[in-house]
């Protein structure tokens, strides 16, 4: 049971081009979204998020977008960086029973090629 | 910035043995979580604690594992006979309330099971 699908499992970028991450979601309910990233060695770091009632945020280099009648969000990285090499996980936020809970994609590996 | 701490950073342990992962969560935080991930997938919910006990635990959280929070700082699991499927990344996060989506997470504890 796949709630969150992160169907790239890798991407190659060059520097300074865009890196476009794609996630999907099958629950009409989530209703708030985060990517975090994470390298070797070290936890996931939070790095945006989106709520349900938004259909972008933008931080620096990192804007994400939401389509609800999709099920689809994605993160955008401009300009791409070799330091952005990373894996990038999508969570959503799912509301049940009074607890919140935080389900992961996959991940997509990016590497950003110098 | 606080961070979540975790200990050790890697545990060898043969088949059978008890194993407990250590965390130190953000001091003001008052969401604690476990989760883990097999090399290669996704990160998998375990837990979630919160007022000194468990408030939602996935079917991986069976009776081999318990969480405990011993003296209102560390934030452990132990899992009791460990099993060579439990080798896994285990990353313990927190967050500061019910309306702070945020979650931090640990550099993560390797656990090896032989």
């Amino acid at each position: 049971d796949q709630q969150v699908k992160q169907n790239s499992p890798s991407l190659s970028v060059q520097e300074g081009r865009i890196s476009i991450l794609n996630c999907d979601y099958t629950n009409s309910m989530f209703d708030y979204f985060l990517w975090y990233k994470k390298y070797p060695a070290e936890g996931p770091t939070f790095l945006i998020s989106i709520s349900s009632i938004k259909d972008k945020n933008e931080d620096g280099r990192f804007t994400v977008f939401l389509n609800k009648s999709a099920k689809h969000l994605s993160l955008h990285i401009v300009p791409s960086q070799p330091g952005d090499s990373a894996v990038y996980f999508c969570a959503a936020i799912s509301y049940t029973s009074g607890t919140y809970k935080y389900i992961f994609g996959t991940g997509t590996r990016l590497k950003v090629l110098a | 910035e606080p961070e979540v701490t975790q200990t050790p950073s890697h545990q060898v342990t043969q088949m059978g043995q008890e194993v407990i992962l250590r965390c130190v969560p953000i001091s003001n935080h008052l969401y604690f979580y476990w989760y883990r991930q097999i090399l290669g997938q996704k990160v998998e919910f375990l837990v979630s604690f919160y007022n000194n006990e468990i408030s939602e635990k996935s079917e991986i959280f069976d009776d081999q594992f318990s969480v405990e929070r011993p003296d209102g700082s560390n934030f452990t699991l132990k899992i009791r006979s460990t099993k060579l499927e439990d080798s896994a990344m285990y990353f313990c996060a927190s967050k500061e309330g019910v309306t702070n989506e945020k979650l931090f997470f640990g550099s993560g504890t390797q656990l090896s099971v032989l």
